[in-house]
């Protein structure tokens, strides 16, 4: 069946740092990638999504490219913000459109 | 619009008690989905529903809970009775379609606590 995996947290960094979640998937066929971020006391918000191979999803200067070679779909922001700071979820979605997500990673980004 | 809500935000009940959380999709969305999520097991989709109609309750946990679509705007979660370890936020999705590359929109979750 369908997984997502992803790195270990909570990851804690200072403002303007560099960031990386690593996240690898399983699948049959071709599934779409999503990074869902979830804020303190909210639900879950699509942060960025890529359909096919090779896309680049990106938004609020997050990126994460659809690697099928390695079946890999990290995030990375060049400069994090304190307003960064959240729960940040993997997740692929097969054809039968269920969402497959990972365990999510804290991420606290220090002033 | 108004995004998918959700009622209540908290709910602290008694075990044993009946629980019902309630959901309206994004106006338009013709999928609906209720997803769980604890420390435990993370995120798990309990139920999705495809026009009113529920397509796929193979991760309802126990007969416990129910869950209907009366109305393309209305949904409810139903756990009669209620139980200490079905404390967990609980969320409704909405979607326009079912194919992989359609994005769910989540509401803002329910906080159960069950005493």
């Amino acid at each position: 069946g369908n997984s997502v995996t992803q790195m270990e947290g909570p990851v804690t960094l200072s403002e303007e740092a560099f960031l990386t979640i690593n996240c690898t998937y399983t699948a049959t066929g071709y599934p779409s990638l999503f990074w869902y971020v979830q804020y303190p006391g909210e639900g879950l918000q699509l942060l960025l999504k890529a359909t096919k191979a090779d896309d680049k999803g990106s938004n609020k200067g997050f990126e994460a490219t659809y690697r099928k070679e390695t079946t890999s779909f990290h995030l990375e922001k060049g400069s994090v913000q304190v307003s960064d700071s959240a729960v940040y979820f993997c997740a692929l979605s097969g054809a039968n459109s269920k969402l497959t997500f990972g365990k999510g990673i804290t991420l606290s980004v220090r002033p | 619009d108004a995004g998918v809500i959700q009622s209540p935000r908290h709910e602290v009940t008694e075990m044993g008690q009946e629980v019902t959380l309630r959901c309206k999709p994004i106006s338009g969305h013709d999928y609906l989905f209720w997803y769980r999520q604890t420390m435990m097991r993370g995120l798990e989709l309990l139920i999705y529903f495809n026009n009113n109609v529920p397509i796929d309750d193979s991760g309802m946990p126990e007969d416990r809970f129910s869950a209907k679509m009366p109305n393309a705007s209305f949904s409810t979660l139903k756990i009669q009775p209620s139980e200490p370890r079905d404390s967990a936020v609980y969320f409704c999705a909405s979607s326009l379609g079912s194919t992989s590359t359609d994005t769910q929109y989540f509401g803002p979750g329910t906080r159960l606590t069950v005493l």
